[in-house]
Formats: C-alpha cells, sequence, structure tokens
C-alpha cells in the first residue's frame, strides 16, 4: 500500500539548518507532488510549500521564502525539505504528504511526522 | 493569503450526538475545501476532499457540504473513536492554507 516513510527526530542549535526526508513506496512516485506541512506544539497545521516529483517545481510559502528548500531523488522515491538559520519558533513536528493530482489537490497520504527540536 | 475560519474552536459533545462544524474562508473557493481528522501524536487523516467526497474507508456518518464561502463537516452520531481535532484547507489558492482547528471533546 502506498505510505511515506520520514526520518527520525532531530535536534538543533539555533542558527543551524535541518534537513529531513520522505521516502515514497507503493505507488508511482512521479504521479504526485509532495507537500509539507510543520506543527508547532499545542498548535494548527502550517502549511510549508509543494514540490512536483515529474519535474522538481517548487512552490514555497512566502514565510519560508529564502529559508527552505524542497528537492526530490526520484531513483530513491525520496523528497527531502531543508530549513535554513533555524530558531527556536521553528520547534514543530514536520509532515510530508502526497497531493492527489484529480484535481482536488487534497493531501491523502500522510508521512508519520519528525520531530525537529531547536534549542541552545 | 486566503484565511480559513472555523467554528466553533472546541466543543464538548456525547457519543451520539450531532455534530457540525463551520468552516468560512475569507474569500469564494468553489469546492476547493478538505477536511482532516487528526488525533493526538498522530498524522492528519484525510476525510473528505472537494467539499463533499468521502473518502474511501471512512465512515459515512461524516459528511461535507458547501460551496463558495461557506461549508460545513457534520458527523452524524458521534462514535468514541470521533474525538479528535478537525481542520479544514482550502485547495483553491497558493498558499494552501487551514483552518485553527476543531476540537471535539467528550462531554
Amino acid at each position: 500500500q502506498a505510505q511515506l516513510v520520514q526520518s527520525g527526530p532531530e535536534v538543533k542549535k539555533p542558527g543551524a539548518s535541518v534537513k529531513v526526508s520522505c521516502k515514497a513506496s507503493g505507488y508511482t512516485f512521479s504521479h504526485y507532488g509532495i507537500t509539507w506541512v510543520r506543527q508547532a506544539p499545542g498548535q494548527g497545521l502550517e502549511w510549508m510549500g509543494w514540490i512536483s516529483t515529474y519535474n522538481g517545481n517548487t512552490h514555497y510559502a512566502q514565510k519560508f521564502q529564502g529559508r527552505v528548500t524542497m528537492t526530490t531523488d526520484t531513483p530513491t522515491s525520496t523528497v527531502y525539505v531543508e530549513l535554513r538559520s533555524l530558531t527556536s519558533d521553528d520547534t514543530a513536528v514536520y509532515y510530508c504528504a502526497r497531493v492527489v493530482a484529480a484535481g482536488t489537490d487534497a493531501f491523502d497520504i500522510w508521512g508519520q511526522g519528525t520531530v525537529v527540536t531547536v534549542s541552545s | 493569503d486566503i484565511q480559513m475560519t472555523q467554528s466553533p474552536s472546541s466543543l464538548s459533545a456525547s457519543v451520539g450526538d450531532r455534530v457540525t462544524i463551520t468552516c468560512r474562508p475569507s474569500q469564494s473557493i468553489s469546492r476547493y475545501l478538505n477536511w482532516y481528522q487528526q488525533k493526538p501524536g498522530k498524522a492528519p487523516k484525510l476525510l473528505i476532499s472537494a467539499a463533499s467526497s468521502l473518502q474511501s474507508g471512512v465512515p459515512s456518518r461524516f459528511s461535507g457540504s458547501g460551496s463558495g464561502t461557506e461549508f460545513t463537516l457534520t458527523i452524524s452520531s458521534l462514535h468514541p473513536e470521533d474525538f479528535a481535532t478537525y481542520y479544514c484547507q482550502q485547495s483553491y489558492g497558493m498558499p494552501r492554507t487551514f483552518g485553527q482547528g476543531t476540537k471535539v471533546e467528550i462531554k
């Protein structure tokens, strides 16, 4: 069955960078885009951006422009998100999700989440 | 950005109750509205896409309706496993945005 498996928890110091991976399996990787959503402790869901696994096109939320990079590696069916210049406000669970291609653009399959903690 | 406003922010209900959650975008989004359920410590789960299309495997007690600037998620008869937080999300424009969530708690 289709699934997304993310990399493990990360602890980073302020000013550092973090790179989280999301490995897809059980479906044709290049047929579905991947989006990243994060959730700070006790807070709601925040959309970070989207990447096409077909051609690598990206669209980032303006809040993260210049600080985030999403990439895709087709041979390994893996998508990455890198966030730089971390602050304590970036402490959150980071989720990847598959984007349904049939016009609704809903997020139908989610990874298990990666906890990123930013602390000095 | 399209702002998504959910109401109520939280509610207390009993097993068997009918529950309705409303989502109002700041502009018309046609039917590009999706609903998710999230339980503590878990990833969100897609319940309904395109305002009213129930995802495979989601119980029929869940339903969605609406278009334009007002949408509702209804649970016809609350089950114990339905106590969770529900989010609406628009897929009409970039950036994609979520409502602030509605926490459904046990009365």
